[in-house]
């Protein structure tokens, strides 16, 4: 499918796990990004990436690790899960300035 | 530090009227200023991009404006319906090279039939 997915859909996980979302497009845009959504913050960036093997820190990078070797990938780990990173997690590519958005990732830390 | 600020309360219309939102920003000098549709369990959706060279910009219902000396854009539905029920943000983008969006909290927008 066209697009950009992002999986699992929802996710329910342990305080101190480490937890991999996924993100993927089919489009070859050259940007993508993770935002996390919280009430009372609205969108975050966490971290971004120009293109394949380059990445760099968001406004709220702590306690996440993202990679990018494939242009249409850009998974986002958090190493050690905290109930501070329950959120809903949404993915987005670029390529000239409109994003386009996944339906997210609604991660709950138990 | 850099501050977007959307209406907080929702905005409550009739069908038929024309929805304003507003979306100010300080300590900020974007290239571009874009607006977006959320929909409850949903990603935001694209809706319009205005460059800081321009005053207004139309999409069918939609028109959006962009004043870099009050630092303030204004998102205009006219004839709204029911079904732009939804949440807007608006974004800016420095234009850093890197196309990162900063996203204002958003403002609810609820129409009445």
């Amino acid at each position: 499918d066209a697009g950009i997915t992002q999986s699992p859909r929802y996710k329910i996980t342990e305080t101190g796990r480490q937890v991999t979302l996924m993100c993927h497009q089919t489009w070859s845009h050259s940007y993508m990004f993770w935002y996390r959504q919280d009430l009372g913050h609205g969108l975050r960036l966490i971290y971004y990436s120009a293109a394949a093997d380059i990445t760099d820190k968001g406004e709220v990078p702590d306690g996440y690790v993202v990679s990018r070797s494939k242009t249409e990938n850009f998974p986002l780990t958090l190493e050690s899960a905290t109930r501070s990173q329950t959120s809903v997690y949404f993915c987005a590519s670029s390529e000239s300035g409109e994003a386009f958005f996944g339906q997210g990732t609604r991660l709950t830390v138990v | 530090s850099q501050k977007i600020e959307q209406n907080s309360e929702a905005l409550n219309i009739q069908e038929g009227k024309t929805a304003t939102l507003t979306c100010n920003y300080t300590n900020y000098s974007p290239a571009y200023l874009q607006w977006y549709r959320q929909d409850p369990g949903r990603g935001p959706v694209f809706l319009l991009l205005i460059r800081e060279n321009e005053k207004e910009k139309r999409k069918e219902r939609l028109k959006v404006t962009f004043d870099t000396t009050l630092k303030q854009s204004l998102f205009h539905i006219t004839a709204s319906q029911p079904a732009d029920s939804a949440t807007y943000l608006c974004a800016l983008d420095p234009a850093s090279g890197y196309s990162t969006l900063t996203f204002g909290k958003g403002t609810m927008l609820l129409v009445s039939p």
